[in-house]
């Protein structure tokens, strides 16, 4: 069963602005990565978060675990018309060596 | 970072014949292999995980007949398809990566392989 769920939204917003994300999970968890995926391709890893972590940057990209919650956020500022992708929250739950990944969000950047 | 080559990135065939998909990791050595298979504006679904010279561990609901999957080297893990039918038209993708102190790492993906049953 998939354990990381983003909220389910497609996301349309100008180049330059700011994109969020939203992921959530169920059980307790070794770490948390973020994907990217273009159409039709395989997947990219991101930024990886640690349970212990509560917040890392990666060039134009932040991301937020909240261990309370079971939530992570991905932002990406100043976006670009490449930035135009398909993101996913896996994640590494404790007891199992297996990825766990959401429904994923779709994002358009219009130039 | 490391490269992990999947091939072919499609492939068409005749329902009831087979097909095979190859997944290499290029620069590093893989002890696990993992089998997702994705439908069109969907998630990743797990399929299988493939362990270097053991039998793949299968998730509920895959078919392992159906899905034969071989990880008979570190850098090497193949998918066949048995006996294709129309409803396994799908995106296949691997990946591969190194648990460290069993923690899942960063993990590599293949650019994933179309295949269209006719």
């Amino acid at each position: 069963s998939q354990q990381g769920e983003e909220d389910p939204q497609a996301l349309s917003i100008q180049e330059g602005e700011n994109a969020t994300m939203n992921c959530s999970y169920k059980t307790s968890i070794n770490n948390l990565q973020w994907y990217r995926q273009n159409s039709g391709r395989g997947l990219v890893h991101l930024i990886l978060i640690r349970s212990n972590e509560r917040e890392k940057h990666s060039g134009r990209l932040r991301v937020t675990l909240d261990t309370s919650k079971k939530s992570s956020s991905l932002l990406i500022t100043a976006s670009r018309a490449a930035d135009t992708a398909s993101y996913f929250c896996a994640t590494d739950a404790k007891g199992n060596n297996r990825l766990a990944f959401g429904k994923g969000n779709q994002v358009v950047v219009i130039p | 970072g490391a490269v992990v080559s999947q091939h072919p990135s499609w492939v068409i065939c005749k329902s009831g014949t087979s097909v095979k998909i190859e997944c290499r990791s290029l620069d590093f050595q893989a002890t696990t292999m993992f089998w997702y298979r994705q439908f069109p504006k969907k998630s990743l679904m797990l399929m299988a995980t493939s362990n270097e010279g053991s039998k793949a561990t299968y998730e509920q609901g895959v078919e392992k007949d159906k899905f034969l999957i071989n990880h008979a080297s570190l850098t090497l893990s193949t998918l066949t398809v048995t006996s294709a039918h129309p409803e396994d038209s799908s995106f296949y993708i691997c990946s591969a990566s190194t648990p460290i102190q069993g923690m899942n790492t960063e993990a590599f993906f293949g650019q994933g392989t179309r295949l269209t049953v006719v």
